[in-house]
């Protein structure tokens, strides 16, 4: 089956300018979760959708981080206005549905603010 | 808050040996314990996982045991070979309606020829 698939998978941004990522999940996969993996550490999660509702997105930073998920396909992740700090991968992965709990990730997005 | 000790940070071990890699983790609810593989620059992968029923799974060389009483877990890697080496995340999750997971911070694994 096709994997976990997201573009771009690198981008170079100025800080205070705005960036979007785009995930799109197995399909048939009802779960979808964004996270950041910044370098030397494990994977945070940011953000976790059920179908197009969101389940957790108690460690987003909302003050500059925004996504969704409409239609409960397709994902984006946006951040803006981006600062130094969010330098990282930002990883996509899905699970078929609660109760099923194996994450499928995606290649990732590796984002460097300058 | 729920947290994942990961240890050791890095590991450099000959070809042929055996690697082991612990975790532990803070949460009791936690019944699920996946252990992923991840190469330069590439997607994390799932190489095994276990549940909290049970206390050990194989998979040809690869190999993760369970101790709920202790609330640590360990991967180990028997007849290490060079296309071993990568960066390995544990993590844990419960079934609390998110399935969130928990990883640890990774240990770099480098298995020399």
């Amino acid at each position: 089956e096709a994997g976990v698939a997201q573009s771009p998978r690198y981008k170079i941004i100025e800080k205070r300018q705005s960036v979007a990522f785009w995930c799109n999940p197995i399909s048939g996969h009802a779960t979808l979760y964004w996270y950041q993996q910044i370098l030397g550490q494990g994977p945070k999660l940011l953000i976790q959708f059920q179908n197009n509702g969101v389940v957790d997105d108690s460690q987003l930073p909302k003050d500059r981080f925004s996504a969704e998920r409409l239609k409960g396909v397709d994902s984006t992740l946006k951040i803006q206005p981006a600062k130094l700090e969010d330098s990282a991968v930002y990883l996509c992965a899905s699970s078929l549905a609660p109760g099923f709990e194996t994450q499928y990730f995606g290649p990732g997005t590796r984002l460097l603010v300058l | 808050g729920e947290n994942v000790e990961q240890h050791p940070s890095t590991l450099s071990v000959q070809e042929g040996d055996s690697a082991v890699i612990k975790c532990t983790y803070s949460d009791s609810a936690s019944n699920y314990f996946p252990w992923y593989k991840q190469e330069l620059g590439k997607r994390p992968q799932l190489i095994i996982d276990i549940r909290s029923n049970v206390g050990e799974k194989k998979d040809q060389r690869i190999a993760v045991t369970l101790n709920k009483t202790a609330k640590h877990f360990s991967l180990h890697i028997t007849e290490t070979q060079p296309e071993d080496s990568a960066v390995y995340f544990c993590a844990a999750s419960k079934a609390s309606g998110t399935y969130k997971y928990i990883f640890g911070t990774g240990t770099r694994l480098k298995v020399l020829a």
